[in-house]
């Protein structure tokens, strides 16, 4: 059964240096999405892109925060200056176009800013 | 008021138990619903996904919705030691984007 992939599986940095998170969503899928968890948080929602594009954002996918499609499969997330408070799981997820709301996730990047 | 709402547990139940979890919510417009399983330290999965109100089974899993409470449950029959995990509920409307909206998240120990 297809699924998302994303690498790494964990990563440790700087504060201040940047990331860049990589998934590779299911094969057939036209959106995509980041979203975050925090430890003992909820699942929260970053960005979604469609066609090339970011098609929503919210509050907390600010200037530090960027997206991509750089190639036919992968889609990252780059964070230019990360900061303590960005510790946390990075979870990328795709749908097919017709079905939004089936959203399948990736395994998680666990990020650590020290 | 948090728009989506989910006791945390941890919910502790024997081997073959009937276990409910639930989530209310307050925006009326949401129309989408789904519940994930997630194991520790691991991505969120699929398990069921529900359009406006009413019951759907899948196997041992059956998603009830009642629009009218803004209540959801996802029941588990005999349930299994390999069903602890988290569930979380998510949500979403028909024209609120491409955001779901996750509840926190309700921790599920099956003991043999």
């Amino acid at each position: 059964e297809p699924e998302v992939t994303q690498t790494p599986s964990h990563q440790v940095t700087q504060m201040g240096q940047e990331v860049i998170l990589r998934c590779v969503p299911i094969s057939n899928h036209l959106y995509f999405y980041w979203y975050r968890q925090i430890l003992g948080q909820k699942v929260e929602f970053l960005v979604s892109f469609y066609n090339n594009e970011i098609s929503e954002k919210s509050e907390i996918f600010d200037d530090q925060f960027s997206v991509e499609r750089p190639d036919g499969s992968n889609f990252t997330l780059k964070i230019r200056s990360t900061k303590l408070e960005d510790s946390a799981m990075y979870f990328c997820a795709s749908t097919p176009g017709t079905s939004q709301e089936t959203q399948y996730f990736g395994p998680g990047t666990r990020l650590l800013v020290l | 008021q948090k728009e989506v709402e989910q006791d945390p547990g941890p919910l502790s139940v024997p081997e073959g138990a009937i276990v409910s979890l639930n989530c209310t919510y307050s925006n009326s417009a949401f129309q989408y619903f789904m519940w994930y399983r997630q194991y520790s330290r691991k991505g969120p999965e699929l398990l069921m996904y529900t359009y406006s109100s009413g019951n759907k089974e899948d196997g041992r899993f059956t998603a009830q919705v009642d629009k009218s409470s803004k209540y959801i449950s996802l029941f588990i029959r005999d349930s299994q030691p390999s069903d602890s995990a988290t569930y979380l509920c998510a949500m979403k409307g028909p024209n609120s984007g491409y955001a779901l909206n996750f509840g926190k998240g309700t921790s599920l120990l099956v003991t043999p």
